[in-house]
Order: structure tokens, then C-alpha cells, then sequence
């Protein structure tokens, strides 16, 4: 399969508990974000890395949140002491090139459930 | 700040007919359209994109870039049942590859 991969496709955490959600891009692309979707609202930029470098986090949560794209291995989405409000869909996608003229490409997402 | 915005709908239409949904963007800088379709419980797919003024044809799809009136828009011919979803409009800027995205038009293709 070629195309982006995201897993798990479905979490549950517990309040206070951490999440980690993994993106492996398309292969031959080294440029990978991170959206997140709440219920009936559009897909808010979380962040923007390439290999081992975060590129744009302007969307990411000051506290709980991190991510990173190291030189071996998946991206990884890293929610610390999850709460309700963090219950949504988180969406990778990854593209060839920095080029605004690169689509992105979605992966088939995580949603994670907080309880 | 920059802002897509869509009417969230939703935008009914007889199968057959001709859909057409809007989206207006406030960056008078962006360079790039990109329209995605994201049926209920998945990821959004790719369905056009256009980056100069004028309209860009694909099958039933057609996109309509207007950067001027900051506008464009996609046309959906011969509607399907199975066109049924929700249509994402999404803009990026030149040379930066994040796009901002507006919060989709739901369309409803009735048999």
C-alpha cells in the first residue's frame, strides 16, 4: 500500500492518559502534516515537519501537545494527559515537496475517544 | 488570518442536475485551490485542484478560479447519488505547502 498510513485507526484513552498517533507518509514524500477535525467543523493545521525538523506548529496547542518525524520510523502525534475536548478525528497527510502547488494526501485518520 | 469559507448546506440537488459549490478566501496571497471530498467517517480525497484564473475541467468536475473576487468554485455535472458527501475547499499559499481549509459544503444528491 502505498499511500499514507495512519494508526491506530481508533484509540481510547481515559482522561489523563497519554496518546500517540503514527503517521508513515507516502513513500518518496518527506513533507508530513498534522490536522486535526471536531465533530460538524472543517480540518483545523495542527503542524508541518520533515525529517527531524519541525517546520510550522502554529497550530498546535501550547501545552500536551507534540509531534515528531524522526529520521527513521514514523510521524508520531503525542497527546499528554488527554482530556474530553481532545476527542476528535487527527488527520496526516504528507506531500512530495514544500511547493504550495502540492496536493496533500490524507491518511485514513485516528480517531481517538477520550473518556 | 486567513479564512476559507463555505456554506455548510446542505446543498440539495435531483440526480442528474448540476451542483455547484462556492468558496471565497480572504489571502489575497494564495496561490493555490484544491477542492477534497470527505464522505461521513473518512479521510478527504482529492478531487481537483487550480491555480490560475479561468475554469479547469475534469470529467463531471469543473473548478473556477476567480482571484480577483477572491472566489472559486466547483461544478459537479450529472450528479450522483454516490456524489453525496461533503466537499472541502481548501487554499494554500506560493511556495508553502500547508493548506487552510474551509469547513465544507454538505450535498445531498437525491435519486
Amino acid at each position: 500500500n502505498a499511500g499514507v498510513m495512519q494508526n491506530p485507526r481508533h484509540l481510547v484513552r481515559r482522561r489523563g492518559q497519554e496518546a500517540r498517533l503514527r503517521c508513515s507518509p507516502m513513500k518518496g514524500h518527506s513533507h508530513v502534516y498534522w490536522y486535526r477535525q471536531l465533530p460538524e467543523e472543517g480540518l483545523k493545521f495542527m503542524v508541518y515537519l520533515q525529517k527531524e525538523n519541525i517546520i510550522d506548529e502554529s497550530g498546535m496547542p501550547k501545552e500536551r501537545f507534540s509531534a515528531e518525524f524522526p529520521k527513521e520510523g514514523p510521524s508520531i502525534l503525542r497527546i499528554q494527559q488527554v482530556v474530553r475536548g481532545d476527542s476528535a478525528a487527527y488527520f496526516c497527510a504528507s506531500s512530495p515537496s514544500q511547493s504550495g502547488n502540492s496536493p496533500l494526501h490524507f491518511g485514513n485518520g485516528t480517531r481517538l475517544t477520550v473518556t | 488570518q486567513k479564512e476559507v469559507e463555505q456554506n455548510s448546506g446542505p446543498l440539495s440537488v435531483p440526480e442528474g442536475a448540476i451542483a455547484s459549490l462556492n468558496c471565497t478566501y480572504s489571502d489575497r496571497g494564495s496561490q493555490s485551490f484544491f477542492w477534497y471530498r470527505q464522505y461521513s467517517g473518512k479521510s478527504p480525497e482529492l478531487i481537483m485542484f487550480i491555480y490560475s484564473n479561468g475554469d479547469k475541467e475534469d470529467g463531471r468536475f469543473t473548478a473556477q478560479l476567480n482571484k480577483a473576487s477572491q472566489y472559486v468554485s466547483l461544478l459537479i455535472r450529472d450528479s450522483q447519488p454516490s456524489d453525496s458527501a461533503t466537499y472541502l475547499c481548501a487554499v494554500g499559499l506560493s511556495g508553502y505547502s500547508t493548506l487552510t481549509f474551509g469547513k465544507g459544503t454538505m450535498l445531498l444528491v437525491s435519486p
